[in-house]
């Protein structure tokens, strides 16, 4: 049973730039949840997909956007970086009705 | 809306010894689950322990054990026998019931920075 994985691991943008950040699912899981954990704080809710549609979304701008793929892999898509977007992405992949989540190792995004 | 504080940023602890990290939350939901998480320096996120709120009975895993009180909406994570690996970063997360189609989403605290002494 494979576990989260999320790619890449470093990634620098330069502010007005577009980024994706990628995702694939823990074996067997159909959902996908993403997470921005900005330095010295807790990950907060970006917004979640089931079944290639999103379902729940955070306080984050339409530029955060997101795609879920028939084998449950998932995109995250920033557009116009702003320097704010620094953060460390997290993306958790669980099933549908349960509460227990399984986290990637996360995507440290810098933008300059 | 649901919040989750964490009023200790950082706190040590000698190996072999147990150290209590605190927790509250404010919802108006009956019926919730309460977490924590370890993020150690490889940034993984990693479940330590759960609790749902219908349970009185508080839970307990190995080293790890809550101390769930409900009415006070307190939920304090004590670590038992602390080993070196346990230095890491602590969350407390809330999550409401996933009924249906519901987002079951976390809501973190702000973390407690725990770091085992030798």
């Amino acid at each position: 049973e494979t576990g989260v994985t999320q790619s890449p691991t470093h990634l620098i943008k330069t502010r007005g730039q577009q980024v994706t950040l990628r995702c694939s699912s823990q074996s067997g899981h159909n959902t996908v949840s993403w997470y921005q954990q900005a330095l010295g704080q807790g990950p907060q809710f970006i917004f979640q997909y089931y079944r290639e549609e999103e379902n729940g979304r955070g306080n984050f701008p339409p530029r955060f956007s997101g795609l879920q793929f028939p084998n449950y892999s998932s995109e995250l898509n920033v557009n116009a970086l702003e320097l704010d977007d620094s953060a460390l992405y997290l993306c958790a992949s669980s099933l549908r009705g349960y509460t227990e989540a399984f986290f990637g190792q996360g995507t440290r995004l810098t933008v300059v | 809306a649901q919040t989750v504080t964490q009023s200790q940023p950082e706190m040590s602890v000698q190996e072999a010894e147990t150290v209590t990290l605190s927790c509250t939350y404010d919802t108006s939901e009956n019926n919730y689950y309460l977490f924590w998480y370890k993020q150690p320096p490889s940034r993984q996120m990693i479940l330590v322990i759960r609790q749902e709120a219908y349970k009185q009975q508080n839970a307990t895993e190995n080293r790890f054990s809550v101390n769930f009180q409900k009415a006070a909406k307190s939920f304090s994570l004590k670590i038992s026998d602390s080993q070196l690996g346990d230095t890491a970063m602590y969350f407390c997360a809330f999550m409401k019931p996933v009924y249906g189609g519901a987002t079951n989403k976390l809501i973190f605290g702000t973390g407690t920075l725990l770091a085992v002494q030798p």
